[in-house]
């Protein structure tokens, strides 16, 4: 079966350092994407991992070990307008590469 | 570039009454999808297009119907709404996949939200 996990919610502190962690099991892989979505807003893409290790953008990288069927995003001197929901999504490996999206995550940054 | 826009943005419905839910892209992207959100539940895919005319089924599809006349546009159709249609609706594109290391990555529109009474 196909199973994404995220934690539900986490909060963390502005100027700290916040690490979601997404685990997968499959049928297939062909790429990890981590989303935020702001409240009332669309998903707005962050990173894509398809190789092990880790993508720096700015403050936000992501690592991801396909033998571990693990990811997790990082956020570093966090603001408050990092208060989001971060989605996890999976491209399966069938042939049309549909994105499995986890459940999200839900941050809050308290100042 | 407006990106991926959706019309209308809210709606509220009786049970048993119809109504088509319009997806638009200038990217020129050849895939296009529409996913429903709940709470607790995340993303789930309905139906998604790979081109013109062409259309399939993803993980919800029952009670909904889609159609790709247009390559700039994707509609999803309710025929007779129900109160677990309730959601908020997202529409996304893409460009198709090049490989299997290409990121094409989804474009997300601001999203419709539906109430079914």
């Amino acid at each position: 079966g196909q199973n994404i996990d995220q934690p539900t919610e986490m909060t963390a502190t502005e100027g700290a350092i916040v690490q979601i962690n997404c685990t997968y099991q499959t049928s297939g892989f062909n790429g990890l994407f981590w989303y935020q979505q702001h409240a009332g807003e669309a998903p707005t893409f962050l990173s894509y991992n398809v190789l092990d290790g880790l993508e720096e953008k700015g403050r936000f990288s992501s690592f991801l070990s396909r033998s571990k069927g693990y990811s997790y995003l990082l956020l570093k001197e966090l603001q408050m307008k990092d208060s989001a929901s971060y989605l996890c999504a999976v491209r399966d490996g069938g042939s049309q590469g549909n994105l499995i999206f986890g459940k999200g995550t839900k941050l809050s940054v308290k100042p | 570039n407006a990106g991926v826009t959706q019309t209308p943005k809210f709606r509220v419905l009786k049970t048993g009454q119809s109504m088509t839910l319009l997806c638009a892209q200038d990217m020129n992207h050849e895939y296009m999808y529409w996913y429903r959100q709940d709470p607790g539940m995340g993303l789930r895919l309905i139906h998604y297009s790979v081109g013109e005319g062409t259309t399939a089924k993803g993980e919800v599809p029952d009670g909904y119907n889609v159609s790709r006349l247009k390559k700039q546009n994707f509609l999803l159709g309710l025929e007779s709404a129900a109160p677990s249609q309730t959601s908020v609706y997202f529409c996304a594109s893409s460009y198709r996949r090049r490989g299997g290391l290409a990121a094409d990555t989804q474009y997300f529109g601001p999203g419709t939200r539906l109430t079914v009474l």
